[in-house]
């Protein structure tokens, strides 16, 4: 069965650092990675995805995210964290086990960016 | 001209009353889903639908139905709402059934409060 953890519940990070939100994976087979993002009181936004190929993908609003097979993870990352970016933060599996491609999603990560 | 729209927003209601939730995409998307995000922020998918399959999570309640008016439509009808129900519910959909590079879309989302 297809799976993501993100072991992370909230990342605190200054304006103007580095962020990185973890997320590691569990499938059988091809692994189809997605990362979205929640603003409070709001939809889901896709930012990016891994389906193959280059293992470091490239996103909306100056995200990106690295594919590691050995590690099983693809975690999400930002080189300056604007306060802009504080919102939740969920990585998605695609559940090939069933016809329909549904989304498994983690638990969340709340990013919170102080100036 | 949005791609997933919801109405209503919010939603506030009686516990035992019956009510829907409409979901409309302008994407020509092929598939249809129905999320729930519980108070603790957790999405997990509630149905998947195209034109010919209906896949439904088997933790479900029955009182849960997707009605699909037409390609574009996938209501979501409750029956004898319980307090539990209180939740988000989000729409989505994707471009073509079953294939796992696509993205999904999600709508706004439907703030359901059962008193």
């Amino acid at each position: 069965a297809q799976s993501v953890a993100q072991p992370e519940d909230q990342v605190n990070v200054a304006e103007g650092n580095p962020l990185t939100v973890k997320c590691t994976y569990s499938v059988s087979g091809n692994p189809y990675l997605f990362w979205y993002v929640q603003y409070p009181n709001r939809g889901l936004q896709f930012l990016l995805k891994y389906i193959t190929g280059d293992n470091l993908v490239k996103g909306s609003y100056g995200f990106e995210a690295e594919f590691n097979k050995s590690q099983t993870s693809f975690h999400l990352k930002k080189p300056s964290a604007l306060v802009s970016d504080s919102a939740l933060y969920f990585c998605a599996v695609r559940d090939l086990g069933g016809s329909q491609g549904n989304l498994i999603f983690g638990k969340g990560t709340k990013l919170s960016v102080k100036p | 001209d949005t791609a997933v729209s919801q109405t209503p927003k919010y939603l506030v209601t009686q516990m035992g009353n019956d009510k829907s939730i409409k979901c409309e995409q302008n994407l020509g998307h092929d598939t249809m889903y129905w999320y729930k995000q519980d108070s603790k922020k957790f999405l997990k998918i509630m149905f998947s639908y195209n034109n010919k399959e209906l896949i439904i999570n088997e933790t479900v309640p029955n009182r849960f139905s997707p009605k699909s008016p037409d390609k574009a439509h996938l209501n979501l009808h409750i029956n004898s709402l319980e307090l539990g129900d209180s939740a988000v519910y989000f729409c989505a959909s994707s471009p073509l059934v079953g294939r796992a590079t696509d993205t999904q879309y999600f709508g706004p989302g439907t703030r359901l409060t059962v008193l």
